[in-house]
């Protein structure tokens, strides 16, 4: 039972560029939101959260967005660099766990 | 401050045997939670630990269990392995108290099971 969704197991980019990543959700009772990054070899980490109270939320380059009507966030990177070339998994929390998306791997060209 | 540690990293075994891994939060934090990863399926939640006691379970069979004592630290067990448990185990720690504090992750651990 996925309960978290991303349905673009990949996303390639130029340089410089903006990266939209998406992930829908199911469970209306999820109220807090992260998106993670993961290289190869290395555990996932954190980049960004949303509490379902709000509705963007900016840091630096990246920006996430909630729409609790339709059970979607999106990542928005501005401007793409070639480090950001990674897997970015969508996270839901609630009851004391976290659900994850399949993830996005992301490619930046330069 | 150290990260979240986890050992051993790689591990193979074989078909029936059990095994246990170990995963040392970063200091201060009291819930640990464990994922298992594998190709397409992304991060699936196995269980979380706060203050040794249990507060969650995912959705895998019973051969899979784990613990965490006093000082934080958490072993999970996987018994009867099965070819299917071949995954990378990911451990991640965070201060506690509800699901909304940020995840750190370890390493992982990379099972093999032959």
């Amino acid at each position: 039972d996925q309960q978290v969704k991303q349905n673009s197991p990949s996303l390639s980019v130029q340089e410089g560029r903006i990266s939209i990543l998406n992930c829908d959700y199911t469970n209306s009772m999820f109220d807090y939101f992260l998106w993670y990054k993961k290289y190869p070899a290395e555990g996932p980490t954190f980049l960004i959260s949303i509490s379902s109270i709000k509705d963007k939320n900016e840091d630096g380059r990246f920006t996430v967005f909630l729409n609790k009507s339709a059970k979607h966030l999106s990542l928005h990177i501005v401007p793409s660099q070639p480090g950001d070339s990674a897997v970015y998994f969508c996270a839901a929390g609630g009851d004391y766990k976290l659900s994850f998306g399949a993830g996005t791997t992301v490619t930046v060209r330069a | 401050k150290a990260g979240v540690t986890q050992t051993p990293r790689y591990l193979i075994k074989t078909r029936g045997q059990q095994v246990t891994l170990s995963c040392s939060p970063i200091s201060g934090h009291r819930s640990v939670s464990w994922y298992q990863q594998t190709p397409g399926q992304g991060l699936q939640f196995l269980f979380e630990y706060f203050s040794e006691t249990q507060r969650n379970k995912g959705n895998f069979p019973g051969r899979f269990s784990g613990r965490q004592f006093s000082n934080s630290r958490s072993e999970m067990n996987v018994s009867t392995l099965e070819l299917g448990d071949s995954a990378l185990y990911l451990c991640a720690s965070s201060v506690g108290g509800n699901s909304y504090n940020e995840q750190f992750f370890g390493p992982g651990t990379r099972l093999t099971v032959l």
